[in-house]
């Protein structure tokens, strides 16, 4: 496989639930990235791993925890979630540390569509 | 403050048309970099041109092109001899800094709705 690949691709989910979201890159890229889209809103950075080390958090709730085994995959553990958390979550991997300001390779999963009922 | 801004919520486009978008950034970094993305309704981002801060040339790719106008802060995307397929919600994003400053993230802009209509 080659890109950057996530699953599911839909979920389900009551708010007392707990469940994972996964994104695996085959790129060989060294950061990975979680956004979320809402409706009606632009993309918002939620986390940043670079080299396996969480560079960045923001400010998402704690009921979104980040996982990053190594630098292919890239996990977002879910719980106790609420129906506004109901949205298109995608994971993107970059190649970062490389020489000029290219775009590193920057490239998106196709998403996971989560609903909270 | 908004970062990013697409001024355009939808756009209706003939098939065969050329279609500018447009998008405008604010940044105080001279290395930054411009992004464009096509999100069709199964929600995946899908990669279309990239500029660079230092590049003199205005990017191509296809029927992709993208007008850089660093002094007036504008990336606007142009479609040439649009297609239905074309259909879909475009995105302009921005990656500021140097690597180790901003990790390569990206700051996306509200969209533009683009429909291509026979």
């Amino acid at each position: 496989e080659t890109g950057v690949t996530q699953t599911p691709r839909h979920l389900v989910m009551g708010m007392t639930n707990k469940k994972s979201l996964k994104c695996e890159q085959h790129l060989g890229h060294n950061a990975m990235y979680w956004y979320k889209q809402s409706a009606k809103k632009p993309l918002e950075l939620m986390f940043v791993y670079s080299l396996e080390e969480r560079v960045e958090n923001n400010s998402v709730p704690s009921r979104f925890s980040p996982e990053c085994p190594n630098s292919s995959h890239l996990f977002l553990h879910l719980h106790t979630l609420q129906p506004e958390d109901s949205a298109l979550y995608l994971c993107a991997s970059s190649q970062v540390y490389s020489a000029g300001t290219g775009s590193y390779g920057y490239t998106f999963g196709s998403g996971t569509r989560l609903t909270v009922v | 403050a908004q970062k990013i801004t697409q001024t355009q919520p939808g756009m209706f486009v003939q098939e065969k048309e050329a279609v500018t978008l447009d998008c405008t950034y604010d940044t105080s970094d001279q290395s930054y970099g411009l992004f464009w993305y096509k999100q069709p309704s199964s929600g995946e981002m899908i990669f279309l041109i990239y500029q660079g801060s230092y590049d003199e040339q205005n990017a191509t790719e296809g029927r992709y092109s993208l007008n850089f106008q660093k002094a007036r802060k504008s990336a606007n995307l142009v479609i040439s001899a649009s297609q239905l397929g074309d259909s879909a919600m475009y995105f302009c994003a921005m990656r500021e800094g140097g690597t180790t400053d901003s990790w390569g993230k990206l700051q996306f802009g509200a969209g533009t709705q683009v429909v291509v209509t026979p």
